[in-house]
């Protein structure tokens, strides 16, 4: 079965410096979105992507973040200026083209903030 | 924006006794209830999902009930089993194939063999 795949699993980080997270979307799908999960709390959407651009974003995705899908394969989230508060983990997820196709997930990359 | 309150927090049960997990939602524009499992160390998975137009499905052990009225929304596992313990997410969201997804508090399910 097609599966998101997510890396690295694990980016340890100082604060204050930039890090990418990287996401390969199952490959038909167009549709690409990052979550967020701090420890022990509840997932949490950031930001939806299509057809090359934001659809839509949560508060929790502020002007440090952005997000871009590089090639055709790859999605990709930048934090440019990383805070110990960003530490959890980050969830990329994909959906097919029609309305409510339910969105799979990748098992994750746990950063951490030094 | 959406609001999905999620119950139990966490729950424990016998193997081959049922669990059910129940979750309420804010929105009424939300049209779609996918129920995921999230095992340590893996993100969540999808087990079922259910949309407004249908009051109950059903997939072997597992079931789902809405009730829109009520904007109430449940999580049905009979005969459990050691396997199914791990952290289950409901989620709702509204029409649009790229609307978010807003999570439940979610339910750690042990299932005691």
């Amino acid at each position: 079965e097609p599966e998101v795949t997510q890396t690295p699993s694990h980016q340890v980080t100082q604060m204050g410096q930039e890090v990418i997270l990287r996401c390969v979307p199952i490959s038909n799908h167009l549709y690409f979105y990052w979550y967020r999960q701090i420890l022990g709390q509840k997932v949490e959407f950031l930001v939806s992507f299509y057809n090359n651009e934001i659809s839509e974003k949560s508060e929790i995705f502020d002007d440090q973040f952005s997000v871009e899908r590089p090639d055709g394969s790859n999605f990709t989230l930048k934090i440019r200026s990383t805070k110990l508060e960003d530490s959890a983990m980050y969830f990329c997820a994909s959906s097919a083209t029609e309305p409510n196709q339910p969105q799979h997930f990748g098992d994750g990359t746990r950063l951490s903030i030094l | 924006g959406e609001n999905v309150e999620q119950h139990p927090s966490t729950l424990s049960v016998q193997e081959g006794d049922s669990a059910v997990i129940k979750c309420t939602y804010s929105d009424s524009a939300s049209n779609y209830f996918p129920w995921y499992k999230q095992e340590l160390g893996k993100g969540p998975q999808l087990i079922i999902d259910i949309r407004s137009n249908v009051g109950e499905k059903k997939d072997q052990r597992i079931a789902v009930t809405l009730n829109k009225t009520a904007k109430h929304f449940s999580l049905h596992i009979t005969e459990t089993q050691p396997e199914d313990s791990a952290v289950y997410f409901c989620a709702a969201t509204s029409s649009g194939g790229y609307q978010k997804v807003t999570f439940g508090t979610g339910t750690k399910l042990q299932v005691i063999p």
